[in-house]
Formats: C-alpha cells, structure tokens, sequence
C-alpha cells in the first residue's frame, strides 16, 4: 500500500456524513475502486470510477475524482452503524494484460450513536 | 462474496508444515489472484492466473506455490510455513469484460486466517 495513502482511523456519529480520503501515485490509472471489508469477513465491492470521471453517485455513496491531485473521496451520506467497517482505496494499473490493484492499507470507519 | 468461496476459513498450523489454502468461484470467470492481508499494509498480491496454464509470480511470491487445478479453482501452498507468513489470505476472480472495456474487476471470497506457530 505504500503507493496508496489513506487515514487509518475516522470516527463520525450516526446520520452525520462521512468522508474517507485517498491519495494515489499512478496519473496512468485506469479505474479506482472502494471496498469494504466488515469484521470477518472478504473484501465487498462498493463501488468504481472511471478516470475520465469526477463524479460517480450511487444511493448513499458518492465519489469524486480529483484527478490533478490524484485525490479520491468516498462519501457516505446519512452514516449507519452497519457502515462501521475498513474501507479500502484501489488504483488499477494496466500492465501485462490485467488491471493490476494497488491497494491503500484501509480506513477504519467508526460510527458511534 | 458466495460466488468465491475458501478453505478453511481458519488455520493454526505449525512451523515447518506444509499447507494448502483452497478457493473455488463459480462465477465463470476465467482470472484468479491470491492476495495476503497484514494489519497497516492493504493487501498484497502473491500469484495470479489468466487461465489454467497462465501461472504468474505477483510482488511476494517467496514461500508460496500454486495449482490451477480447473477454471474454478486456484489453489495456495505453503511449503515449509514461517511465522511470518500468518496472515489473512484473500483469493479473487475477475473477468476482463467486453473488448474495449477493460474494468477487470476483481471479486473476493471471505478469507483465510493462517496463524503459524
């Protein structure tokens, strides 16, 4: 993860919005991705945005793109305790014939009442 | 992910053991990859398989093999385990999708806790 940087810990109170930053290195990235891991569990798909975007929104989720300042938001509106979780930061890197992922080292995301 | 499944989810094992990690997907897709989690560090990629005869090293390859038994399964070993080898280990599955749309988004199955003594 030393290419993909993120906060490790963020602490929000439930129905505030939360916002997990990323920065990343490669300009030549393709896609950039957000997962989510909860306790015991795989790594979940939430969602993925284009480079040629600056914004993707889906329901509670909204991402944007910064790409000059190879800056990445997730913003999570009306935060939930089922959104307490590590959320990671993905560059992809197309290399070999495959879209390789970078991984940041994940944002542990708190909700407390 | 239900469609990426791995065995066993928990392990304590030995040093000097031998160990296999197994993952079957029965999401049709043709690429899977074996990735290692360590508290701080994201996850690293240790092999990944384009298909049953495209076997390749990713960045920490050192102490682990691999067995493309079928397009389903993708198998990791451990030769002689170390104790710095206990880590949570990710298998996942991607399909590079339509010509021109190049997403190769890759799924992951739940995990694998290794613990070597």
């Amino acid at each position: 993860g030393e290419d993909v940087e993120q906060s490790l810990f963020l602490s929000v109170r439930e129905g505030d919005s939360s916002v997990i930053n990323c920065t990343y290195t490669d300009s030549s990235s393709t896609y950039l991705y957000w997962y989510k891991q909860e306790p015991g569990a795989g790594l979940q798909l939430l969602t993925y945005i284009f480079s040629n975007m600056d914004m993707k929104q889906d329901q509670r989720l909204t991402v944007l793109l910064n790409k000059k300042d190879k800056h990445l938001s997730l913003r999570i509106a009306d935060t939930q305790t089922g959104d307490s979780a590590i959320y990671f930061c993905a560059e992809s890197r197309f290399s070999g014939g495959y879209n390789k992922l970078i991984f940041g080292a994940g944002t542990r995301l708190a909700v407390h009442p | 992910d239900a469609d990426v499944t791995q065995t066993p989810r928990n392990r304590i094992t030995k040093t000097g053991k031998r160990i296999m990690l197994e993952c079957s997907q029965t999401k049709g897709h043709d690429r899977m990859y074996w990735y290692r989690q360590d508290p701080g560090l994201g996850l690293r990629l240790i092999y990944y398989s384009f298909d049953v005869k495209d076997i390749n090293k990713g960045e920490i390859s050192d102490g682990y093999s691999v067995s493309r038994q079928a397009q389903a399964k993708f198998s990791l070993s451990l030769e002689s385990a170390i104790p710095n080898q206990t880590a949570l280990y990710f298998c996942a599955t991607s399909d590079p999708g339509l010509a021109g749309y190049q997403t190769d988004t890759q799924y992951f199955g739940p995990g694998t806790r290794l613990t070597v003594l």
